[in-house]
């Protein structure tokens, strides 16, 4: 089983809100990522990072943002929370394998955000 | 990445083989072709994985046809537990170290 935690796994908050959703990994892994994926939708990259002190923005725009200062730890955050926030939010990780090259991804149970 | 084209749905009986498809024609040399399923409202899990052999773990099988434009998801003994959305995903491992990009997948049904 994947060590990957999401909290909270339910939030459901006002317009103009700052939130922060937590993700956290016991694997050591290095690479984390942030996946946004409306009910019945695709997942959409939004956020990964290749380590401490590296983020980028993934395939999918959006008005988030990240930061990794511990290796285990990848919150998300969301300045002023809108109604067009509402979705789910799924962490994951993998880890960098002998051969150079990134292993499985382990996705957290992840966060479902409504915005009211 | 390469494109992939898979069912939107299918049903199989519980205990009989579930085969998914997946066709990837446009898949480089470099991509291996990796399978994740969703079951409803949780985080996707890993299933499996390969390059252009066939390959078997517990929870699957994977078969690549040698031209590896495409590829079938065998879940030998399907449960009710198996119902989900299986999704197929070629994907470099090297360098850049490429995301993976979900599409719509397939979703199984598993039936009593």
């Amino acid at each position: 089983e994947a060590d990957i935690y999401q909290t909270p796994r339910y939030l459901v908050i006002g317009t103009g809100k700052k939130i922060t959703l937590e993700c956290s990994q016991t694997m050591g892994h290095d690479k984390m990522y942030w996946y946004q994926q409306d009910p019945g939708m695709e997942l959409h990259l939004i956020h990964y990072s290749y380590g401490v002190n590296s983020t980028e923005k993934g395939d999918l725009s959006s008005e988030s943002t990240v930061s990794r200062i511990r290796t285990e730890h990848f919150p998300l955050t969301l300045e002023s929370a809108r109604p067009s926030h509402t979705s789910q939010y799924l962490c994951a990780s993998s880890e960098l394998g002998p051969g150079g090259y990134y292993n499985e991804q382990f996705f957290g149970p992840g966060t479902r955000l409504t915005v009211l | 990445d390469a494109k992939t084209t898979q069912p939107t749905s299918m049903d199989c009986a519980e205990g009989r083989a579930a085969n998914l498809p997946c066709n990837h024609s446009t898949i480089s040399g470099n991509e291996y072709v990796y399978w994740y399923r969703q079951i409803h409202s949780q985080g996707p899990q890993y299933i499996i994985h390969g390059l252009k052999n066939n390959e078997t773990n517990e929870m699957a099988s994977l078969i690549i046809t040698e031209d590896r434009k495409s590829s079938t998801l065998i879940l030998p003994h399907a449960t009710l537990r198996d119902t989900a959305v299986y999704y197929c995903i070629p994907t470099g491992r090297t360098g850049s170290a490429r995301q993976l990009t979900f599409g719509s997948g397939t979703q199984l049904t598993v039936l009593p």
